[in-house]
């Protein structure tokens, strides 16, 4: 069975400070990695994925995320957050050969303080 | 391109009572699948169809729950009867088919059972 752990329910930064949000997993194969956003009301956003290939994936409004085997960790960065990061993000994680089914982490709520 | 439509996008029952939710895919999408979203928690996977047949109800409460996907494109999720711990948000997604395609989500339908 593969699951997602996302390290502190909700992360507070001042505005123009690095976003760094924490994604683990655990799965018997590697597998693909993937990073949505929520704004309130709304249906979650894909920020960007990890397949294969290049470990640094970088997506929209400025995030990226590194692949790190080793530490089976998939971290979430923006180097300067902006008051419209504000959000919650979700961690999901797809094994091939399951029907490509995502299991999302528990999510992580972004404050950003002026 | 038009996005993943729900509704209706807000609803309110008494426990016991039925409901039903709609979601209409992107156009050309294969694949739709439909989430429950605790508060606090991660949408879970409740059913997955591939065209107008299930792939995945592993975790659809089949007591309480029904999905259908008519002609393969949109589908009706319902619920009879509701509890109270049915109380969630309810989304949609859909992808185009082929391997670890990006899932586009609706808005979500909130339901509130009492």
């Amino acid at each position: 069975a593969q699951s997602v752990t996302q390290l502190g329910s909700h992360v507070s930064v001042s505005e123009g400070a690095l976003v760094l949000l924490r994604c683990n997993y655990s799965s018997s194969v590697p597998p693909y990695l993937f990073w949505y956003v929520q704004y309130p009301n709304q249906g979650l956003q894909l920020l960007l994925k990890y397949t294969t290939g290049a470990t640094l994936v970088k997506g929209i409004n400025g995030f990226e995320a590194e692949f790190k085997k080793s530490e089976t960790s998939f971290h979430l960065t923006k180097p300067s957050a902006h008051m419209s990061d504000a959000a919650e993000y979700f961690c999901a994680v797809m094994r091939g050969g399951s029907n490509y089914k995502l299991t999302f982490g528990k999510g992580t709520l972004l404050t950003v303080n002026p | 391109e038009a996005g993943v439509a729900q509704s209706p996008r807000y609803k309110i029952i008494e426990k016991r009572q039925s409901v039903a939710f709609w979601c209409n895919p992107i156009s050309g999408h294969a694949t739709l699948y439909w989430y429950q979203q605790i508060l606090g928690q991660g949408p879970k996977l409740l059913i997955q169809f591939q065209n107008n047949g299930v792939v995945d109800d592993s975790q659809l409460p089949k007591d309480r729950f029904s999905a259908e996907r008519l002609k393969g494109v949109d589908s009706t999720l319902k619920i009879q009867p509701a509890k109270l711990e049915d109380s969630a948000v309810y989304l949609c997604a859909s992808s185009a088919q082929g391997v670890v395609e990006t899932q586009y989500f609706g808005p979500g339908t909130r339901l509130l059972v009492l």
